[in-house]
């Protein structure tokens, strides 16, 4: 089944603790990226990926770090998680803007205390 | 700049017709989604529509555009409880690189029974 995976579902960490949430998509796509979505802000990107080793920023970039190293995967990491980092975060792989639109992971909710 | 708006909630009866809106700013936009994001779920694609169409019937769901005043709407007819959910507006943009896809904040809509 052509999907987005990510992990964990949910998370709650306390402030400072470095953290990654991954993600992974079996369906070769080489665009992916992260988006954090909060109550009557929709969806903010926050990175993403053209293919593997190429890397952006998207429109809220700080706090966060993205790797891609291989094409499936694309995991993002918290190296000092804040309590405005408390979000609902979704990862979502396509191959650009073209009728199939993206493919999202089921999100992960993330609490830091 | 780029920016699409959505109005926030939307309560219909279950049988009626929902209409769901959304205006977006940018000319150079090449297709136009809707997404629907159930609860405790990721977003779906739900239909697109591209920018040289004027409507899209896709059996209970009509898209309409209108390009010269940029405003996309999404029509369910007979509207039943399983409709409830979050409906996002997007617009792919392109760009020298890659299509950037914009997302409205969601229009949360309620049936009620």
């Amino acid at each position: 089944e052509a999907q987005v995976t990510q992990n964990p579902r949910y998370l709650i960490t306390v402030t400072g603790k470095k953290l990654t949430v991954t993600c992974s998509q079996n369906m070769n796509h080489e665009y992916m990226s992260w988006y954090r979505q909060d109550p009557g802000l929709g969806l903010r990107q926050i990175y993403y990926s053209m293919n593997v080793e190429v890397t952006d920023k998207g429109d809220v970039p700080e706090g966060y770090k993205v790797s891609r190293k291989e094409k499936r995967n694309f995991p993002l990491i918290l190296e000092s998680p804040s309590p405005n980092q408390t979000s609902l975060y979704f990862c979502a792989s396509g191959t650009g803007g073209d009728r199939y639109g993206y493919t999202f992971g089921s999100g992960t909710r993330l609490t830091v205390v | 700049g780029e920016d699409v708006e959505q109005s926030l909630f939307l309560s219909v009866r279950e049988g009626d017709s929902s209409v769901i809106n959304c205006t977006y700013t940018d000319s150079s936009s090449t297709y136009l989604y809707w997404y629907k994001q159930e609860p405790g779920a990721g977003l779906q694609l739900l239909t697109y529509i591209f920018s040289n169409m004027d409507m899209k019937q896709d059996q209970r769901l009509t898209v309409l555009l209108n390009k010269k005043d940029k405003h996309l709407s999404l029509r369910i007819a007979d509207t039943q409880t399983g409709d409830s959910a979050i409906y996002f507006c997007a617009e792919s943009i392109g760009g020298t690189s890659y299509d950037k896809v914009i997302f409205g904040p969601g229009t949360s809509l309620s049936v009620i029974p």
